[in-house]
């Protein structure tokens, strides 16, 4: 069974530019959650989508934002990016249902932002 | 609002010592505990999930037990290795929601 994958896995950007990342969930998983990870702050939670819809969301600003694809498929974006933006996003996903909350992690994005 | 603490912040020891690494909460209203393993510049992957009714789940060399009314979860190591170094994280999923909110880690070293 593949795991969770995230395109690309590096990106170098300018301030002021935007960036979109990829995830592709476990087959069957229709839960996908984004998180943040930098040295300082450690791994925060973004917002997490479920069957298309958003159902939770983590304290950042508009610039960040998400989709979900009807194949469970889920996109990240992140516009006028700024130097603090550069960090590992991690991509989680889970059956999303209360008897399975488990997640598995994909091996991430590193963006660095200049 | 939850706050997850891992102590210590970095361990190191001895090839074929066993080691408790701790996670502490302060909200016992969870809906489970995750312990999880990063290495560096990597994902992370999965160890041990405990649910809230649960006290302790066993994985090989791994035993994790949760202690929800006391806040308090371990990780048990036993006969640790080389390759067990590593970042551990422990995450809990709160009642309320579905995000997993992470401690800072422990940083493992394991000499041979």
């Amino acid at each position: 069974k593949a795991g969770v994958t995230q395109t690309p896995r590096y990106l170098i950007k300018t301030r002021g530019q935007q960036v979109t990342l990829s995830c592709s969930p476990i087959s069957g998983h229709r839960s996908v959650s984004w998180y943040q990870q930098t040295p300082g702050q450690g791994l925060q939670f973004l917002f997490e989508y479920f069957s298309e819809t958003q159902r939770n969301k983590g304290n950042f600003p508009g610039r960040f934002s998400g989709r979900q694809f009807s194949n469970s498929r889920s996109e990240m974006n992140v516009s006028t990016l700024e130097l603090g933006d550069s960090a590992l996003y991690l991509c989680a996903s889970s059956r999303g249902t209360e008897s399975s909350y488990e997640q598995y992690f994909g091996p991430g994005t590193r963006l660095t932002v200049t | 609002k939850q706050e997850v603490t891992q102590i210590p912040a970095a361990l190191s020891v001895p090839e074929g010592e066993n080691l408790v690494l701790n996670c502490s909460f302060t909200d016992s209203a969870i809906y489970n505990l995750q312990w999880f393993r990063q290495d560096p510049g990597k994902g992370l992957t999965s160890l041990l999930l405990i649910q809230s009714s649960q006290r302790e789940q066993t994985s090989g060399r791994l035993n994790a037990s949760l202690d929800k009314s006391s806040g308090r979860s371990t990780l048990y190591i036993a006969a640790s290795q080389p390759g067990d170094s590593a970042t551990y994280l422990c995450a809990v999923v709160n009642q309320a929601g579905t995000a997993l909110i992470f401690g800072k880690g422990t940083t493992l070293s394991v000499s041979s």
